[in-house]
């Protein structure tokens, strides 16, 4: 499996303000995506992040509000723009590895809390 | 798209008994599907997975099985422990762009009472 780090690992934040989280993997990989977990809730895809080309976002998500980079095949970043307390969540990169990039291996989450 | 339904949402059994926990999905183009464990603030983590063209997989204490023709699949855990006791998310994943997007089910909180 791979070796994900995320940046940081909770913050708290002002309505209105914006957050970057990071995404570092120890190996370059094809995919990475971004998913947010809200309190008891599951796991909900926000956009795929991908290398060379603009982010492809799921419905209820748009770049305006959750800016993606990609630089390279081993980093990425997802911004929270413009935060209201709803954003409250954790945010999670993943990575697909395997022959197939069919699995997906998760990075230990960024807990954020806006007031 | 894909829609994954998971019960029970709670589950609650003494040590050494079994756990059961069931999916389902509506997309019959779904040909992967993985199952992780998520402990208390912790990331999930891949505990077991079954792709289409196999029916059911054993791990130790834990087994998937698969129907496709009913399109549902299920988590099962023998002589459970309470190290067991985290949330269980089951996904169904469909291939796009050269990967597979998994979409989760809700979740199921399984508790082990010693």
């Amino acid at each position: 499996s791979a070796v994900i780090s995320q940046k940081p690992s909770r913050d708290i934040c002002q309505r209105g303000t914006s957050l970057t989280i990071q995404c570092q993997v120890d190996s370059q990989v094809t995919m990475m995506f971004w998913y947010r977990q809200q309190p008891g809730q599951s796991l909900t895809l926000i956009a795929t992040a991908n290398q060379g080309s603009e982010a492809t976002y799921e419905s209820g998500f748009v770049i305006d509000k959750f800016p993606i980079s990609r630089p390279n095949l081993t980093f990425s970043t997802l911004t929270v723009s413009n935060m209201s307390p709803e954003d409250s969540s954790i945010y999670l990169c993943s990575v697909g590895r395997g022959s197939s990039t069919d699995t997906q291996y998760f990075g230990p989450g960024t807990r954020l809390t806006v007031l | 798209g894909e829609n994954v339904e998971q019960h029970p949402s709670t589950l609650s059994v003494q040590e050494g008994d079994s756990a059961v926990i069931k999916c389902t999905y509506s997309d019959s183009a779904s040909n992967y599907f993985p199952w992780y464990k998520q402990e208390l603030g912790k990331r999930p983590q891949l505990i077991i997975d079954i792709r289409s063209n196999v029916g059911e997989k054993k791990d130790q204490r834990i087994a998937v099985t698969l129907n496709k023709t009913a399109k549902h699949f299920s988590l099962h855990i023998t002589e459970t422990q309470p190290e067991d006791s985290a949330v269980y998310f089951c996904a169904a994943s469909i291939a796009s762009g050269g990967s597979y997007i998994p979409t989760f089910g809700r979740g199921t909180s399984l508790i082990v009472h010693p």
